[in-house]
């Protein structure tokens, strides 16, 4: 089983649309969990933090599930510059080793 | 501020043959990671330098190795390459003592013929 595990997708919405993508880990002692970013052909870039309580940054929130070692990320009114490839992050051990799932494929059409 | 630099940005190798892969962290990092990112697939990490020593790595074989430079800047070597090498290599700079966020640089893209 891998650490961090995603749905692959792709996922293909229209303009608008609101999009859900999850995650599951497998390490319960992991310490710190992050959604990032990756654009065709460009390097992973951090998107948001992930807590228990939950997060919002505009259209994006956040969420995790520590009883279940689940991950989630919601994108509401979703946009054209929405596509891109979303990362699941995990980080443990005394190095903070990041823990990237093989990413969900997001294209957002017009 | 520059961010995180690498380079080559492209490199192009046979089997069997030797490659070197520099980095420059964020300026006031001190913490340099390397990933590998096969196509289709995310990072996987390979190791870590922290204070010119190895801290941590990840499942990758010998034939992995790296140095750590008083100024921070980072090397990843890698012998007698496979094809399965093929890959973009990133890194990643954070600070040692905040443990903060990880910068990544836009990575070296090395195929292996």
């Amino acid at each position: 089983r891998k650490e961090v595990e995603q749905d692959p997708g792709p996922f293909n919405v229209p303009e608008g649309a609101t999009v859900a993508f999850n995650c599951t880990y497998s390490n319960s002692a992991s310490q710190s969990f992050f959604w990032y970013r990756q654009d065709c052909r460009k390097e992973p870039k951090l998107l948001m933090s992930v807590y228990s309580s939950g997060n919002e940054d505009g259209r994006f929130t956040a969420q995790l599930n520590r009883a279940s070692q689940y991950i989630s990320l919601l994108i509401r009114d979703s946009k054209l510059s929405d596509s891109a490839t979303y990362l699941c992050v995990v980080i443990s051990g005394s190095a903070r080793q990041l823990t990237f799932g093989s990413g969900t494929q997001l294209t957002v059409l017009p | 501020d520059a961010g995180v630099t690498q380079s080559p940005t492209h490199l192009i190798k046979t089997r069997g043959q030797q490659v070197t892969l520099r980095c420059s962290p964020k300026s006031g990092h001190d913490t340099v990671s390397w990933y590998q990112q096969a196509l289709g697939q995310g990072p996987q990490f390979i190791f870590q330098y922290y204070e010119e020593e190895e801290r941590q790595r990840g499942n990758f074989p010998d034939r992995f190795s790296g140095h750590q430079f008083p100024n921070y800047s980072s090397e990843l070597n890698v012998n007698a390459l496979l094809l399965g090498d093929s890959a973009l290599y990133l890194c990643a700079s954070t600070s040692g003592t905040r443990r903060g966020e990880q910068f990544f640089g836009p990575g070296t893209r090395l195929t292996v013929l």
